[in-house]
């Protein structure tokens, strides 16, 4: 089942922070999150897991509660790059590692 | 430079032809995959593929299939019994274990 991801869409000013939710009915071996510009492939922010191990990019912020099974994605000091759209993909089996991705978030941040 | 190619990055098909899609990674990858995705949605799973010569449905394979003959390669034939095929094809692949999946560039098919 698709995690579910909110808002659907946000705007902020240059400098303004931003907060982007992932939510799961079922229990969560890990959350991936991703940027997507339009027409290109999907981008490698971070990684989730069980247990509290993080993996990504130093400057992206993130955490995921095991308890609720959701995660957010802490967007501080935007810039214009950061527009896009964010997935979360939702891992519930530790042995095929597969992905099933939210709907998305689009981001605009406008100068 | 290390990477996943999909080639051609348009494609253009009429009804009733069946139509492959190449995906090649030299990142010595074990894992692969191909998403599909529509105007304004997410990425959703056609198939994937953990090792050479095996590979398992995703959500959507219905139209669909695979073949993984070599590690380096994962190639998608969209067959004439996919209801919608004209969508934005991605192909994707991963080390192993809990790390990041790596995406090509895509494919947009467009079926007429």
């Amino acid at each position: 089942q698709q995690p579910v991801q909110s808002p659907q869409a946000v705007i902020l000013r240059e400098g303004e922070d931003a907060v982007i939710n992932c939510s799961s009915s079922k229990a969560l071996y890990s959350v991936h999150w991703y940027r997507q510009k339009h027409g290109e492939a999907p981008v490698f922010l971070m990684i989730l897991l069980k247990g509290g191990e993080q993996k990504g990019h130093e400057k992206i912020s993130a955490s995921f509660n095991e308890k609720k099974q959701q995660s957010s994605l802490y967007l501080t000091a935007s810039q214009l790059s950061y527009s896009g759209t964010y997935f979360c993909g939702t891992v519930t089996s530790g042995s095929a590692r597969q992905l099933t991705f939210g709907s998305g978030t689009q981001l605009t941040v406008l100068p | 430079d290390g990477g996943i190619t999909q080639s051609p990055k348009y494609l253009f098909r009429k009804e009733g032809q069946n139509v492959t899609l190449s995906c090649e990674q030299n990142l010595n990858h074990d894992a692969m995959y191909w998403y599909r995705q529509d105007p304004g949605q997410g990425l959703r799973l056609i198939y994937y593929s953990q090792i050479v010569n095996d590979f398992q449905k995703g959500d959507i394979a219905e139209g669909y299939s695979v073949s993984r003959e070599k590690k380096e390669s994962f190639p998608l034939t969209v067959t004439s019994a996919q209801k919608n095929p004209t969508a934005f094809y991605l192909c994707a692949s991963r080390v192993g274990g809990d790390y990041e999946q790596y995406f090509g560039p895509g494919t947009r098919l467009t079926v007429t």
